[in-house]
């Protein structure tokens, strides 16, 4: 398995208030990415990284910030939970453009009330 | 933004029975990458493919990148209890360096 670890796992939070969730790898891949899944969407892209302190929103990106201080770490904040954001959130890495095998982590879920 | 429909959204199948399922998209992509999905795990690549045309199998899997390269299709033949989970479909375009997913087919397996 490629190695990307998410925390925390599960989470849950009152609206309102802001939530990181991490994002860790030991491949050293340069591509990062945040996707949600929801019943009925699939896999929709949040935010991606290119290199440290390279990102890029993706499809549905509002309400959520990124950032990548390190090759290693993505960082995924809501800044103001909403109930609309209860959801499960994956981490994606991915070497290259030309490569696009992107291989996934685990998941958060979380829960906003 | 660029949507990719997958058909059909359910199966239910014998073991046994060969299975095939298909993604379209309004657009072209460059790479098509089929995921499984199992409770509570993230999504595991099972096939990538790069060229429009190309036919390209993994163990009992088969998938092929359509010519217009606007559709992929997947074949599973002889399934198994555990074909069991959600499959997806993904497009790459390249420069824009984002993988766009279809909605998925779940594919339940009888005894």
């Amino acid at each position: 398995d490629a190695g990307i670890t998410q925390s925390p796992r599960h989470k849950v939070t009152e609206t309102g208030t802001p939530v990181t969730l991490r994002c860790h790898q030991t491949e050293n891949h340069r591509y990062m990415y945040w996707y949600r899944q929801d019943p009925g969407h699939g896999l929709r892209l949040i935010h991606y990284s290119y290199g440290v302190k390279d990102t890029d929103k993706g499809e549905v990106s509002d309400g959520y910030s990124v950032s990548r201080s390190k090759t290693e770490d993505f960082l995924l904040t809501l800044e103001s939970a909403t109930s609309s954001q209860t959801s499960v959130y994956f981490c994606a890495i991915s070497e290259t453009t030309l490569n696009t095998e992107a291989f996934f982590g685990q998941g958060t879920r979380l829960t906003v009330v | 933004g660029q949507q990719l429909n997958q058909s059909p959204q359910s199966m239910f199948i014998q073991e046994g029975e060969d299975v095939s399922m298909n993604c379209t998209s309004s657009s072209i992509f460059n790479t098509w990458l089929w995921y499984k999905q199992d409770p509570g795990e993230g999504p595991v690549l099972l096939i990538a493919l790069y060229k429009a045309g190309e036919l390209t199998s993994n163990g009992r899997l088969t998938a092929q990148f359509g010519i217009t390269r606007k559709d992929s299709f997947l074949n599973i033949s002889a399934s198994i209890p555990s074909d069991v989970g959600i499959y997806f479909c993904a497009g790459f375009l390249g420069t824009a360096s984002k993988l766009t997913f279809g909605t998925g087919t779940r594919l339940q397996v009888t005894l």
